[in-house]
Parts: structure tokens; sequence; C-alpha cells
């Protein structure tokens, strides 16, 4: 069965610190990876997807980078407009639809 | 461009009340549609999937039913709530063609059973 644990939980930097969130993933031919962020009482955002390992993709202060077994996201001097929860997930298909597989997310928290 | 609307936006409900959850999606034809539930502090966790209309597959059992009358448009009901239905539902789509498209998500509705 397709896992995607995300850690840690939680995470509070101050303004500036770089700091990566991981997201680990157990599945049977990965199709793609899939970052995501979400403020509270919203819908996830898209940020990055990634499909095969050694792929890296940037977006302003963002790093998303892939392994056989692992995703980051690298945070290069983060913003109190940073702070939210980021979301992976691994994508398999069953009976013609896409389906994605979600981590629980790591809340993180930029303090100025 | 394409977007994507759910109403309500908060609801609160009685144990027992029926439940109808709409999602619309605008600027694409022949989407798939998905209803997500995100229980407190939990993770997303995929309910119904549509590759067209008439057509739906269900993830897990429970107490909900979902429908797609129209090419564009999703609802998630039941027929009497449970306390364990509470949390934030979230609608969302891709193209019908190309198996690694981007998953866009709507806002989302709050649902309290009380």
């Amino acid at each position: 069965e397709d896992q995607v644990t995300q850690s840690p939980e939680a995470l509070r930097l101050q303004e500036g610190e770089s700091s990566s969130l991981n997201c680990s993933y157990t599945v049977s031919g990965l199709r793609g990876l899939f970052w995501y962020r979400q403020d509270p009482g919203k819908g996830p955002e898209f940020l990055f997807t990634l499909y095969s390992a050694g792929e890296e993709k940037e977006k302003e202060r963002l790093k998303a980078t892939l392994t056989k077994k692992e995703s980051f996201l690298h945070i290069t001097a983060p913003k109190p407009e940073d702070s939210a929860t980021y979301l992976c997930a691994v994508l398999r298909f069953s009976q013609g639809a896409q389906k994605l597989v979600f981590g629980q997310g790591t809340r993180l928290t930029i303090n100025p | 461009s394409q977007t994507i609307h759910q109403w309500p936006a908060t609801l609160v409900q009685p144990v027992g009340s029926p439940l109808s959850l709409e999602c619309t999606v605008e600027g694409t034809s022949n989407p798939n549609l998905y209803w997500y539930r995100q229980a407190a502090g939990r993770g997303l966790q995929l309910l119904f999937y549509s590759v067209g209309i008439g057509q739906i597959s269900s993830e897990v059992p429970q107490n909900l039913s979902a429908s797609r009358p129209q090419d564009r448009q999703f609802i998630l009901s039941s027929k009497k709530l449970l306390l364990s239905d509470s949390g934030f539902y979230l609608c969302a789509w891709t193209w019908g063609s190309g198996y690694t498209d981007t998953q866009y998500f709507g806002p989302g509705t709050r649902l309290t059973v009380l």
C-alpha cells in the first residue's frame, strides 16, 4: 500500500532561517510527487510536481528535490508570508483516474 | 482560465440531517473530479472520484455518496449525517486526458455536525 510520511509535523523558524521539510514515500513505481501549500481554512495550492529521482524545481524561496525514497522542500531565507501547511502527495493510477495519496503535512511558522 | 467553486463555504448541521455539497468547475470540459475530506490534524483522504457524467467511484465505505449530474458539477450527499462526518471537504479537478496532470483544489466547505 502506498504511504507518505512528512516530517516534522510542525516547524517554527525565525525570518531568514533556512530549513528543509521532508516527505518520505513508499510506492510501487512512482509516477509523480506533488507539493502543495495550504493556508488555514483554504484549499491546497499547487507548488511543484517532480517525476524522477534527481529532479529539482524552484519557485521563489522554495526548492523541491526528489530521491528514490524521499522528497525535500527547501526553504531559503523564509518570510512570515511563507507560514502555511505544506503537503506532499504521491501519484498513482487506478481505474482510469489519477489519485493522490497525501501525507499529514508540515505546519510551518515563520516568526518576524 | 479554469475556476472551481464550492458551496456552501461553511455548514453546521445536526446529527441525522441530510447533506448536499456542490462543486462546479468553469473553463474546462470533461474534467476528472474528486471529493476529499480533511479531518482536523490529518491529511487529505480521497472519498470519491469521477471520470465522466454518471460515473462515480468510491474509495472508502462510508455514510456519504456522490453524484455527477452534469459534466462540470459534482455533488456530495448524505441521507443522515454522523458526528464523524465533520471535517473540511475539498473538491478537486484535473483535465480528463493525460495521466500526470495536476489536481487543482477548490476553496473547501467546512462541515460541523453537532
